[in-house]
């Protein structure tokens, strides 16, 4: 059971932003980095967003990560037909000593 | 090229013990702290385990005592024990390469599959 909270889904069209929200608490976002994981149909996770709002190389900046308190908020701008996947918040928990995942968020692109 | 291949996944009957190996390249394997991730089929990714650099080692309530993560520096490898094994365990089992201290997930395996079924 995750301890890391986001809506279901979520979706927009080509173009539109859209918003992800990530809930936890002060053992785990509020006190660590937030990350961010895309996971496309079929295929292995992928690094999208680090230490609350950094972008790895080769990531659009459509992305944009945020964090305020124990929460964190991911963005994207411009949707596009291929931003259509899984997306999870993750961070460290410093009382439970473990690294926790979001419960995930479909995003949809109508 | 960074790359993780992981094998070893297998059909096991319930309580039975299965290993999982991951083969780096790519980059320096004794610099990197390294995670197991796995996912059940339509579900969410859950953590499993991970091992620093100095063989530190952390797990996620579910597979503790039954689950021992390893590393060989020398064979650029990065295994996983897993012994007791039951339905929940089910899953495609990724490993992920980590920064040193940091949770940072940035390459990950294509994945195994672990089916615990009689």
């Amino acid at each position: 059971q995750s301890v890391l909270t986001q809506p279901p889904s979520a979706s927009g069209t080509p173009g539109q932003r859209v918003t992800i929200s990530c809930s936890g608490s002060s053992s785990n976002i509020g006190n660590n980095y937030v990350y961010w994981y895309q996971q496309l149909p079929g295929t292995a996770p992928k690094l999208l967003i680090y230490w609350n709002n950094q972008r790895p190389s080769g990531v659009p900046d459509r992305f944009s990560g945020s964090k305020s308190g124990t929460s964190a908020s991911l963005a994207i701008s411009g949707l596009r037909s291929e931003d259509e996947a899984d997306y999870y918040c993750a961070a460290w928990d410093d009382s439970l000593n473990v690294y926790v995942f979001g419960t995930g968020t479909k995003v949809t692109v109508l | 090229e960074v790359q993780l291949v992981e094998s070893g996944g297998d059909l096991v009957q319930p309580g039975g013990s299965l290993r999982l190996s991951c083969a780096a390249s790519g980059f320096t394997f004794s610099s990197y702290d390294m995670h197991w991730v796995r996912q059940a089929t339509g579900k969410g990714l859950e953590w499993v385990s991970v091992i620093g650099t100095a063989g530190d080692t952390y797990y996620s309530g579910s597979v503790k005592g039954r689950f021992t993560i390893s590393r060989e520096n020398a064979k650029n490898s990065l295994y996983l024990q897993m012994n007791s094994l039951r339905a929940g365990d089910t899953a495609v089992y990724y490993c992920a390469r980590a920064r040193q201290g940091r949770p940072l997930l940035d390459y990950w395996g294509q994945g195994t599959l672990v089916t615990v079924s009689s």
